[in-house]
């Protein structure tokens, strides 16, 4: 089976502009969570979807939103983008709601300029 | 959430056993301990994951006292492919996926 797929796998936007990120779980893993890495440390929860609705949230700004499509996929928006927003944006999936064991994919990598 | 506090760094050389000890004052009664590695430029993998006493599985060992207000993780005969950072997570498994990653530990494995 394959694992998390992410795409892209690398961007670059400049300030002010709109990204959307992709995910695809594993198949039959109905949770997918989001999350942010900044160089150099461990990863920040932003979201948490199970079964199309959000279920957790990070202390993220409203300009980050995301959503989940009926077979499980996932998209995470950011909006008006900001140079702190350059990381490493991970997504993870699991079978259900409340697991800790989450299988990460390989991340999309957002430069911004 | 139980904060945890684990060593920034750590050197090794091939073939020697590595003991990475993570500290959790305040882990609560429903917290479980989760350990996850991560290469660079890809996403944490886990590892381990116990609440107390001894767990073992073919990768790793994970050591827990009683009081549970710690927990070392041992990697047996590393090589050079464990170099990596490693995250001690506690949380309360039926809290929802929000894990909480403190700063991890760099381990780094010399010939």
């Amino acid at each position: 089976d394959a694992g998390v797929t992410q795409s892209p796998t690398h961007l670059i936007k400049t300030r002010g502009q709109h990204v959307t990120l992709r995910c695809s779980p594993i198949s039959g893993h109905k949770s997918v969570s989001w999350y942010q890495q900044v160089l150099g440390q461990g990863p920040q929860f932003i979201f948490q979807y199970y079964e199309k609705e959000e279920r957790g949230r990070g202390n993220f700004p409203d300009r980050f939103s995301a959503r989940q499509f009926p077979n499980y996929s996932s998209e995470l928006n950011v909006n008006a983008l900001l140079l702190g927003d350059s990381a490493l944006y991970l997504c993870a999936s699991s079978l259900e709601r409340d697991q800790e064991t989450q299988y990460f994919g390989p991340g999309t990598r957002l430069l911004v300029l | 959430l139980a904060k945890t506090t684990q060593p920034i760094s750590m050197d090794s050389y091939e073939g020697q056993e590595v003991n990475i000890t993570c500290s959790h004052n305040n882990i609560a009664t429903n917290d479980y301990i989760t350990w996850y590695q991560q290469f660079p430029s890809q996403g944490p993998r886990f590892i381990i994951q116990g609440y107390k006493t001894k767990v073992t599985n073919e990768v790793a060992s994970l050591f827990i006292p009683a009081d549970r207000k710690s927990s070392t993780l041992s990697l047996p005969r590393v090589s050079l492919s464990d170099t990596a950072v490693y995250y001690c997570l506690v949380g309360d498994a039926l809290a929802g996926n929000m894990l909480t990653f403190g700063g991890g530990t760099r381990l780094m494995v010399k010939p």
